[in-house]
């Protein structure tokens, strides 16, 4: 079964710093997708980036980016000039090519302050 | 699109009460999953179903835990009879699934429930 471990249940960062969120994971698997997934204090949970296993460039969306390695199992979320919305828990996702759900770590409590 | 529809957006019952959360999923998706948060026991996967179908619900914590999809287009999760520790935010998300090749699933807003 795969696990996905976030390590860091909460931190913090000031405003217009960078932060870096970390996550392991634990699979046979050879491809598979990973995912970052938000949720701000208003409690609905949006997707920040997802990254395929099998793409060598790591995935990058404005001030997010993601550093993937691979053999390490490793998954790093990295917020650049982090902004007061930032706020929010944030969950770290696997999920396999051959089965329709996710598993999802327990989540880091990011504060951001101004 | 409308996103993922739950109602309804906050329920309060007292113990021994059914309870029942619905779900719409997003049009053309095939995945449709029901999730539970607490703050002791974080995000659970209850149950999920693919076209319709229940494919695991090894996460319903009872009996008294039920979920339901008759159509593609909406899923009941039901409580009979509610109990206060089934006090908890229940989000339904759903998704592509695996034919299409996209996992990234879409999450409502959440059911806040409270059992007194």
């Amino acid at each position: 079964a795969q696990t996905v471990t976030q390590s860091q249940p909460e931190m913090s960062v000031q405003e217009a710093e960078t932060v870096t969120l970390s996550c392991t994971y634990d699979t046979s698997e050879s491809n598979y997708y990973l995912f970052w997934y938000k949720q701000p204090p208003s409690r609905q949970m949006i997707l920040v980036i997802r990254q395929e296993a099998y793409k060598q460039q790591n995935a990058t969306e404005n001030r997010f980016s993601v550093n993937f390695q691979k053999a390490a199992k490793s998954f790093s979320l990295k917020i650049s000039d982090s902004q007061l919305g930032d706020t929010a828990m944030y969950f770290c996702a696997f999920s396999n090519t051959n089965a329709g759900k996710s598993t999802f770590g327990d989540g880091t409590t990011l504060t951001v302050k101004p | 699109d409308a996103g993922v529809i739950q109602s309804p957006r906050h329920e309060v019952t007292e113990m021994g009460q059914e309870v029942t959360l619905r779900c719409k999923p997003i049009s053309g998706h095939d995945y449709l999953f029901w999730y539970r948060q607490t703050m002791m026991r974080g995000l659970e996967l209850l149950i999920y179903f693919n076209n319709n179908v229940p494919i695991d619900d090894s996460g319903m914590p009872e009996d008294r835990f039920s979920a339901k999809m008759p159509n593609a287009s909406f899923s009941t999760l039901k409580i009979q009879p509610s109990e206060p520790r089934d006090s908890a935010v229940y989000f339904c998300a759903s998704s592509l699934g695996v034919v299409r090749g996209a996992y990234t699933q879409y999450f409502g807003p959440g059911t806040r429930l409270t059992v007194l």
